[in-house]
């Protein structure tokens, strides 16, 4: 069964500081693989997405996700964070062919301080 | 309407009665999600509707759990004698073939 980890609960930056939040995945085949975002009283919002092809992606936001099938990982990075940013951060993946049928993870809260 | 509506946005019931949650989806959009996001959990997958094809109910966990799609549109998710783990943020979610979801932005519910 495909399952999607994300060991941060909770990361903390600064205001302009660089992030990275990690998300490994266990799949067997090549995964269709999300990041959203959920900010404080509004919906999930799709960051990005990859389906095959250039393992970097690109999202809003400034946001990017590198896929690593090697690690297993899709982690999603900004170089420099707003306080804007504070949110929580769900990465999922899903099942090609059905990618709306998504698993997610438990998400990880981001806190920016100014 | 310009995104995924849901309601009530807030429901507060007591242990042993019944809810019926709504979701209207993004006009147009044949497949529609239902998921539970509790405190502390990632979203946890209900059951899925695509076209006329039947539902992929292999998330509910539990046969309190039910939900139907009329006319392909609107599609409500009932839950029978609630209990107090039922509690949860319940989110409806929509999308075209481009397999982008739109959620709604969910029915807080609280069993007493």
């Amino acid at each position: 069964a495909q399952s999607v980890t994300q060991p941060d609960i909770h990361i903390t930056v600064s205001e302009g500081a660089s992030l990275e939040l990690r998300c490994n995945y266990s799949y067997g085949a090549t995964p269709y693989l999300f990041w959203y975002v959920q900010s404080p009283g509004q919906g999930l919002q799709l960051l990005l997405k990859y389906f095959s092809g250039d393992t970097l992606v690109q999202g809003i936001k400034g946001f990017e996700a590198e896929f690593k099938r090697s690690q297993s990982s899709f982690n999603l990075r900004k170089p420099s964070v707003h306080w804007s940013d504070a949110a929580e951060y769900f990465c999922a993946v899903g099942n090609t062919g059905t990618a709306s049928k998504l698993t997610f993870g438990t998400g990880t809260r981001l806190q920016v301080t100014l | 309407g310009a995104g995924v509506s849901q309601s009530p946005s807030n429901k507060v019931t007591e242990k042993g009665k019944d809810v019926e949650l709504r979701c209207d989806p993004i006009s147009g959009h044949t497949a529609l999600y239902w998921y539970r996001q509790s405190l502390g959990q990632g979203l946890e997958f209900l059951i899925y509707f695509q076209g006329n094809s039947a539902p992929d109910k292999s998330g509910l966990p539990s046969d309190r759990f039910s939900a139907e799609r009329t006319g392909g549109s609107v599609s409500t998710l009932t839950i029978q004698r609630t209990q107090q783990e039922d509690s949860a943020v319940y989110l409806c979610a929509s999308s075209d073939f481009n397999e982008k979801l739109f959620f709604g932005s969910g029915t807080q519910l609280s069993v007493l």
